[in-house]
């Protein structure tokens, strides 16, 4: 079945530092990729979104571009901020008349100043 | 426009008891997902619905049932809690099933089974 896969956490780093969490999907057919955000204490929201290959999400600073050939979708940013602080989640939504969601299992970011 | 409401926040019960949790999705939208969320299992989908119609289920006992009203609001319940289901709920809505629009997720109902 379908399924995502991203990097082990937490990650830590340093204000102004570049972030990169990895992400990797098994899926049939052409799925749609996400990555939500999850501040303590809060649901998930939309950080960004591609929904087919070649196709680049991007949003406050965030961007992660749909590769097929190497089934990825790994989210960058160049300088992170202390607001930034959260947990990440990749998640794919498969084709067909369906809304469900695939998650990977969340990487904690932790920005120091 | 209002977001996604989940009420109530937080719950505490007991083993053995039964909860029903509500979703109030954004106004206008009419798919609602509902998703588990524990520090071991992560975020699992437990059903959608769209338009009354039940579009998918998740691999969950039957203890965990939904509903969606004409207006679009959802209820999840689960029966005879056991202490794993104590976890996040979270609850999603979207416009339509199956399109590329965006979920938009609710605060969730915190769970905690004593």
């Amino acid at each position: 079945g379908d399924s995502v896969t991203q990097m082990e956490g937490p990650v830590t780093l340093s204000e102004e530092a570049f972030l990169t969490i990895n992400c990797t999907y098994t899926a049939t057919g052409y799925p749609s990729l996400f990555w939500y955000v999850q501040y303590p204490g809060e649901g998930l929201q939309l950080l960004l979104k591609a929904t087919k290959a070649d196709d680049k999400g991007s949003n406050k600073g965030f961007e992660a571009t749909y590769r097929k050939e190497t089934t990825s979708f790994h989210l960058e940013k160049g300088s992170v901020q202390v607001s930034d602080s959260a947990v990440y989640f990749c998640a794919l939504r498969g084709g067909g008349a369906t809304n469900k969601l695939i998650f990977g299992t969340g990487t904690l970011l932790a920005v120091q100043p | 426009k209002a977001g996604v409401t989940q009420t109530p926040r937080y719950l505490i019960k007991t083993r053995g008891q039964q909860v029903t949790l509500s979703c109030s999705p954004i106004s206008g939208h009419r798919s609602v997902s509902w998703y588990q969320q524990t520090p071991g299992q992560g975020l699992q989908f437990l059903f959608e619905y769209f338009s009354e119609t039940q579009r998918n289920k998740g691999n969950f006992p039957g203890r965990f049932s939904g509903r969606q009203f004409s207006n679009s609001r959802s209820e999840m319940n689960v029966s005879t809690l056991e202490l794993g289901d104590s976890a996040l709920y979270l609850c999603a809505s979207s416009p339509l099933a199956g399109s590329q629009e965006t979920q938009y997720f609710g605060p969730g109902t915190r769970l905690l089974v004593l």
